[in-house]
């Protein structure tokens, strides 16, 4: 099975502020990966897809890039409703594998 | 809109059978795959099965398959998730969700939308 890292586990920013999020494959997977949005106690929503595509409705705030091994979700202008946990998921083969996930806090 | 609303979970002695039912509107069900993905207390997210559009193909997790059996009804728009033999780390929320593909095979899919899940419980 392919493995996803990602880093760091956990993340302290303020309101206002751009942060960065990083997943690591243990394979090249070419573009696919995607990248979801957890808030406590509620379903994941999915954010993007094929490493750079928006789902719908998603605003631009949230961007993600990376190739082959590497990728990342950028968050730009934090605000209080994106202090969530965040998951990357490959879906190159089977079975598709999630990241362990970044929990995003507001400091 | 997209709505996917699941059912069917509770408590479940280990060794018992419970079937997850998924009710999907807003979208044509037809045309999509459709995947059930879960959560254990606490813990990450964990795929478990995925099924066609057609309902043709089908894949799981290693750690559920021979045991579930995934399913659906086209004609009714609703996804199942038929669970025997059941075992203490099946503990977790259930989701489903509505795969962005309509194939599944030759490289897996993703979800873009997810219901908010449905809390299955083994304990004796």
């Amino acid at each position: 099975d392919i493995q996803m890292t990602q880093s760091p586990s956990s993340l302290s920013a303020s309101v206002g502020d751009r942060v960065t999020i990083t997943c690591r494959a243990s394979q090249g997977i070419s573009n696919y990966v995607a990248w979801f949005q957890q808030e406590p106690g509620k379903a994941p929503k999915s954010l993007i897809y094929g490493a750079t595509s928006l789902q719908t409705g998603v605003p631009s705030k949230f961007s993600g890039s990376g190739s082959g091994t590497d990728f990342t979700l950028t968050i730009s202008s934090l605000q209080p409703e994106d202090f969530a946990t965040y998951y990357c998921q490959q879906y190159n083969s089977y079975p598709p594998t999630f990241g362990q996930g970044t929990k995003l806090e507001i400091k | 809109e997209v709505q996917l609303v699941e059912s069917g979970g509770g408590l479940v002695q280990p060794g018992g059978s419970l079937r997850l039912s998924c009710a999907a509107s807003g979208f044509t069900f037809s045309n999509y795959a459709m995947s059930w993905v879960r959560q254990a207390p606490g813990k990450g997210l964990d795929w478990v099965s995925v099924m066609s559009a057609g309902g043709t193909s089908t894949y799981y997790a290693d750690s559920v398959q021979g045991r579930f059996t995934i399913s659906r009804d086209n004609s009714k728009n609703t996804l199942y998730l038929q669970m025997n033999s059941l075992r203490v780390e099946d503990t977790a929320v259930y989701y489903c969700a509505k795969d962005v593909s309509t194939s599944v095979s030759g490289r897996a899919t993703t979800p873009d939308y997810w219901g908010q899940g449905t809390l299955v419980t083994v304990s004796s």
